[in-house]
C-alpha cells in the first residue's frame, strides 16, 4: 500500500482564491510527522509546513494551514488568497518514528494559479 | 545563514563514466540525507547520516553508488559505472538532528540534475 497519497495530479485555482490540496497516509506508527513541500520549476524543495500526530491544534504557518483528521489519516494542505508565485509542485511527506530519520513522499499535486 | 548547497547544478556523463556530487547542509546541522527524484515522481530516499556515520540506506542504493561524510560536514554521492536509469535530480538534506518542534525538518538543497547518456 502507498504509505502517502495524493489523488490529485493537477490544479487550477484563480488569484486571491484558495485552495486545498488532498493527502491521506497510511501508518501504525502512533509517533509522526507530516510535512508540505513546494517545488517550484527551479527544482528546489521548499519546506513550508509540519504536523506532529500528537499535535492537538491545526499547524499554521502565515498563508498556509494544515486540516489534520488523525482518524481520517488525511493532512490537507490549505493555501489561502493564492499568488500567482503559487503555482509549482507540492508533496506531501510523511517520518514515521519508527521508521528512522527518512521522508516517505506522495506522487505531488501541480498547482497553476491562473490571473 | 546560508542553505543547503550542491554542486553542480547539472551533470551530463555517458554510460559507464563514473559521476561525484557535493552536498554542503546547513553549518549547524548535522543530520544529512541524499534523496533521488526521477521525472513526475516524488523523491526517494537514499542515505542518511548522523554526523559522520552512515545510519541508513535505502535498498535503492545498489552497490554502483557510495556516499561518504567524511568529517561530519560536507557529503558526497558517487556514483559507478552509470546507466541511463541512474537520470534523475539528485537532492540533499540537512536537518538539525533535534526531534521537538518542528520534528527536525528537513531542508532540501537545489539538488543535482544527472543525465546519463
Amino acid at each position: 500500500a502507498q504509505k502517502i497519497t495524493q489523488t490529485q495530479p493537477g490544479m487550477f485555482v484563480q488569484e486571491k482564491e484558495a485552495v486545498t490540496l488532498d493527502c491521506t497516509y497510511d501508518t501504525s506508527d502512533q509517533s509522526y510527522g507530516l510535512f508540505w513541500y513546494k517545488q517550484p520549476s527551479s527544482g528546489e524543495m521548499i519546506f513550508l509546513i509540519y504536523q506532529g500526530s500528537y499535535d492537538e491544534q491545526n499547524a499554521t504557518e502565515g498563508r498556509y494551514s494544515l486540516n489534520f483528521q488523525k482518524a481520517r489519516k488525511s493532512a490537507n494542505l490549505v493555501i489561502s488568497a493564492s499568488q500567482l508565485g503559487d503555482s509549482a509542485m507540492y508533496f506531501c511527506a510523511m517520518r514515521e518514528e519508527a521508521a528512522g530519520n527518512k521522508l516517505t513522499f506522495g506522487g505531488g499535486t501541480r498547482v497553476l494559479v491562473k490571473p | 545563514d546560508t542553505g543547503v548547497s550542491q554542486d553542480p547544478r547539472h551533470k551530463i556523463t555517458k554510460r559507464g563514466q563514473n559521476v561525484t556530487f557535493r552536498c554542503d547542509p546547513i553549518s549547524e546541522h548535522n543530520r544529512l540525507y541524499w534523496y533521488r527524484q526521477t521525472l513526475g515522481q516524488g523523491p526517494e530516499f537514499l542515505t542518511y547520516f548522523q554526523n559522520e556515520a552512515q545510519l541508513e540506506k535505502s535498498r535503492l542504493l545498489s552497490d554502483r553508488f557510495s556516499a561518504e561524510r567524511p568529517k561530519g560536514s560536507f557529503s558526497t554521492l558517487e556514483i559507478q559505472r552509470t546507466e541511463q536509469g541512474d537520470s534523475a535530480m539528485y537532492l540533499c538534506a540537512s536537518s538539525l538532528g533535534a526531534l521537538r518542534g518542528r520534528g527536525d525538518t528537513q531542508y532540501f538543497g537545489p539538488g543535482t540534475r544527472l543525465t546519463v547518456l
